[in-house]
């Protein structure tokens, strides 16, 4: 079945660091991939997305390329600030539901 | 627009209460769903409406029942409610095309002693 597997957590890192949360899934068909971000007391926002392969899905200086031939969707950005300080979900939407699995998320903490 | 809202923000119950937990969007959308956020475990969905009408079972249903009242509103309800549904319960919508961006609720915290 579908499954997404992402890095554990928690990441600490300092501001202005460079981030990466990887995030790989298993699923058939095509999905759309999504990441989503949780700040500490609030639900879920969605952070970016992408629906095929190679796109790469970008937003808050954030991004992530679709991957097929590595099945991966990374989350990558350049200087983090404290203000990104958050859990972090990779999920994947499956082709011929349109439900949500996500992986277990990682927490990130960025000091200043 | 509000969004997802759901009621309550937090609730404490006995072993063997029941409750009913609210969701209601105002965004028009056609699906709605039940998630329940355990650490180290992501999401997982309960129930979700892919339309008015119609309910089906997720992940991890048992023990949950739930009523799509009408197009806006979603609820969850727990019968008798055990240790281990103390969890964070998240709705949320979206139109209900495949693959199209879910939105979330705040959650409501719920402790069962």
């Amino acid at each position: 079945g579908n499954s997404v597997t992402q890095m554990e957590g928690p990441v600490t890192l300092s501001e202005e660091a460079f981030l990466t949360i990887n995030c790989t899934y298993t699923a058939t068909g095509y999905p759309s991939l999504f990441w989503y971000v949780q700040y500490p007391g609030e639900g879920l926002q969605l952070l970016l997305k992408a629906t095929k392969a190679d796109d790469k899905g970008s937003n808050k200086g954030f991004e992530a390329t679709y991957r097929k031939e590595t099945t991966s969707f990374h989350l990558e950005k350049g200087s983090v600030q404290v203000s990104d300080s958050a859990v972090y979900f990779c999920a994947l939407s499956d082709y011929n539901t349109g439900k949500l699995i996500f992986g277990q998320g990682t927490t990130l903490q960025v000091k200043p | 627009n509000a969004g997802v809202t759901q009621t309550p923000k937090f609730q404490v119950l006995k072993t063997g209460q029941s409750m009913t937990l609210q969701c209601a969007q105002d965004m028009n959308h056609n699906s709605m769903y039940w998630y329940r956020q355990d650490p180290g475990m992501g999401l997982r969905l309960i129930y979700y409406s892919a339309s008015e009408g119609t309910t089906d079972k997720g992940e991890v249903p048992n023990g949950y029942n739930v009523s799509r009242l009408n197009k806006r509103e979603f609820s969850l309800r727990l019968e008798s409610a055990a240790p281990s549904q103390t969890s964070v319960y998240f709705c949320a919508s979206n139109k209900g095309q495949n693959q199209e961006t879910q939105y979330f609720g705040p959650g409501t915290r719920l402790l069962v002693l």
